[in-house]
């Protein structure tokens, strides 16, 4: 069945650094894959989204690029705040109704 | 913006009692869905609602669970006789359109079972 694997956190940086998290799936046919992010004490909100193939999905300074060839889909920020610190989660839809998540990625932020 | 919200924020409960846990959708959205995450595990898929029925359910959801969407604006999910391990957090979600359409979340509702 359709799954996604993502890098186990925690994940601590200082402002201004480098963010990636990393993301890979296993799904059968074109998936489209999502980041959602779940801020202290609120719900999963959508981040980021691509449906096809090397589409790149952008939102808040974040990026990811839909990688057929490596089934990957690796969430980076070039300059954190302490604003994004926060759980993220990839997911995908496979051709139902349902969203697969990983695990979770939590980033914690310093000043 | 328009949002998904969920009553309540925390439930405490009994083992062996009954629960509603209570979502109204975004008002223009057309499907319905609930997950589940308990403490330390994946955001798990339960089941997807359509024009007033079951689209496609999880294994998860079993005979002890039932949705419905009981007048024009609210989605409920029940779960009869909780039991210990049903303790999570419940996510309620809506899409404008199905399975190529993005769903949005609610906050969420802490069930506790003691």
């Amino acid at each position: 069945g359709d799954s996604v694997t993502q890098m186990e956190g925690p994940v601590t940086l200082s402002e201004e650094a480098f963010l990636t998290i990393n993301c890979t799936y296993t799904a059968t046919g074109y998936p489209s894959l999502f980041w959602y992010v779940q801020y202290p004490g609120e719900g999963l909100q959508l981040l980021l989204k691509a449906t096809k193939a090397d589409d790149k999905g952008s939102n808040k300074g974040f990026e990811a690029t839909y990688r057929k060839e490596t089934t990957s889909f690796h969430l980076e920020k070039g300059s954190v705040q302490v604003s994004d610190s926060a759980v993220y989660f990839c997911a995908l839809r496979g051709g139902d109704y349902k969203l697969s998540f990983g695990a979770g990625t939590t980033v914690t932020v310093r000043a | 913006e328009p949002e998904v919200t969920q009553t309540p924020s925390h439930q405490v409960t009994q083992m062996g009692q009954e629960v509603i846990l209570r979502c109204v959708p975004i008002s223009n959205h057309l499907y319905f869905y609930w997950y589940r995450q308990i403490l330390g595990q994946k955001v798990e898929f339960l089941v997807s609602f359509y024009n007033n029925e079951i689209s496609e359910k999880s294994e998860i959801f079993d005979d002890q669970f039932s949705v419905e969407r009981p007048d024009g604006s609210n989605f409920t999910l029940k779960i009869r006789s909780t039991k210990l391990e049903d303790s999570a957090m419940y996510f309620c979600a809506s899409s404008e359109a199905g399975w190529a359409d993005t769903q949005y979340f609610g906050p969420g509702t802490r069930l506790t079972v003691l």
